[in-house]
């Protein structure tokens, strides 16, 4: 068990640019979830796939935020045309499907700065 | 909706003190609960879960949380805490009982714990 692991830990970039973000989740889980969290805040929920199937957005997900998981192992997120608001953490998350119960396990997040 | 309140944005202890971190939530139909614990510059980390059964749910590092259904609170205990528990903790909870949203932790703002010597 690896753990879920997030690339790249920070980024900065210029307002309006195309930032992607990827996460590998522990091999066995198939949920994946991301969540966004900004400074004195819990992280709040944005979407998640069960394997390649997106099953739920957040309206936090505006039109500039995509998130992918093609094959149902690793899964990036897009944000088109950064905005200062985004700035924030964003988390990834995996567990294993056995009826809910189980926890998400967490990786170290993507820390975007928008100058 | 579900909801979770954390009261206490810092609880401050001394090293060998319980400690208590509060939280209530407020769900439509049954509960999941869970505590995480974050640290600098890391993701969370899971501390424990309340699924179902004994009230009194035994974790991870030795941090222990009682569900009260009807205060609708699931507070994090320590009997004994350490420097090294200095973190930030948050609760988070699931609505079983909604199926459109079955997946989605709700989390507390988070609680700073600070521990001194």
């Amino acid at each position: 068990d690896t753990g879920v692991s997030q690339d790249p830990r920070h980024k900065i970039t210029k307002r309006g640019q195309n930032v992607t973000f990827r996460c590998d989740p522990i091999s066995e889980h198939n949920r994946l979830y991301w969540y966004r969290q900004t400074l004195g805040q819990g992280p709040e929920f944005l979407t998640y796939f069960q394997n390649e199937a997106q099953l739920e957005k957040s309206r936090l997900l505006s039109d500039r935020f995509s998130a992918e998981r093609p094959k149902g192992s690793f899964s990036t997120l897009e944000i088109q045309r950064t905005e200062q608001g985004d700035s924030a953490m964003y988390l990834c998350a995996s567990s294993l499907w056995t009826g809910d119960n189980q926890p998400q396990h967490f990786g170290d997040g993507t820390r975007l700065s928008i100058l | 909706a579900q909801s979770v309140a954390q009261p206490e944005d810092q609880v401050n202890v001394a090293e060998g003190n319980p400690l208590t971190v509060k939280c209530t939530y407020s769900v439509s139909g049954n509960p999941y609960l869970f505590w995480y614990v974050q640290y600098p510059n890391r993701g969370l980390q899971f501390l424990l879960k309340y699924i179902t059964g004994d009230n009194l749910v035994k974790g991870s590092y030795g941090f222990e949380a009682e569900f009260n259904k009807s205060q609708t609170s699931f507070h994090l205990k320590k009997p004994s805490a350490l420097v090294s528990d200095s973190a930030l903790y948050f609760c988070a909870v699931r609505d079983i009982s909604n199926t459109g949203t079955a997946s989605k932790l709700t989390f507390g703002t988070g609680t700073r714990l600070q521990v001194t010597l």
